[in-house]
């Protein structure tokens, strides 16, 4: 079974400082990760994913995120916050034999105060 | 990045009527595509998954005689509600993946709001 975790339902930044937005998983294979943002009343757009190789994965918009096998963790990031960021982001995962469904987090709010 | 659209963004039904919703890949051809719905404030829950020439397999506890997937063509598919009822309002959305591998990503239709009275 899979699954992904999402502890935090908002998270709450000053625009200009640095943001994370928290995403655990858990697989019995090797996980491929991925996140999206959605803006309200829109479809998810891609931001980023993590296959294999180097544990930090840049995505679009200047965010990243870090895998990190042990902790068993994606944490999105970005070093400077803009208001434009607020937006509902979601963390999938899936395994890598398991199909091609995607099995989302209950997403988090992220709102970039200016 | 790849496009999806899809039509309606939104629809307001009277109840025990049926609603066609379209999903199309833009720039490029969808083996498969999956239909999603997202209560308010939740995550999305995957309906089913539809190949292209194929029957969609749907997830448990999805109806599939009043959620029916076609899917005709590689840029194709389509999502109908059947004798829709209030329970049935949501946002559905669809998604088509380029190459069917596990690792590629999904590209995400913008949504189509659903409201039934």
């Amino acid at each position: 079974a899979q699954s992904v975790a999402q502890p935090e339902d908002q998270v709450n930044v000053a625009e200009g400082n640095p943001l994370t937005v928290k995403c655990t998983y858990s697989v019995s294979g090797n996980p491929y990760l991925f996140w999206y943002v959605q803006y309200p009343n829109r479809g998810l757009q891609f931001l980023l994913k993590y296959i294999t190789g180097d544990n930090l994965v840049k995505g679009s918009y200047g965010f990243e995120a870090e895998f990190n096998k042990s902790q068993t963790s994606f944490h999105l990031k970005k070093p400077s916050a803009l208001v434009s960021d607020s937006a509902l982001y979601f963390c999938a995962v899936r395994e890598d034999d398991s199909g091609y469904a995607l099995n989302f987090g209950k997403g988090t709010s992220l709102l970039v105060t200016p | 990045g790849a496009v999806v659209s899809q039509h309606p963004s939104w629809v307001i039904c009277k109840s025990g009527t049926s609603v066609k919703i379209e999903c199309r890949s833009l720039d490029f051809q969808a083996t498969t595509m999956f239909w999603y719905r997202q209560f308010p404030k939740q995550s999305l829950m995957l309906m089913a998954t539809s190949n292209e020439g194929s029957k969609a397999t749907y997830e448990q506890g999805v109806e599939k005689d009043k959620f029916l997937i076609n899917h005709a063509s590689l840029t194709l598919s389509t999502l109908t509600v059947t004798s829709a009822h209030p329970e049935d309002s949501s946002f559905y959305i669809c998604s088509a993946t380029l190459r069917l591998t596990s690792y590629n990503e999904q590209f995400f239709g913008p949504g189509t709001r659903l409201t039934v009275l």
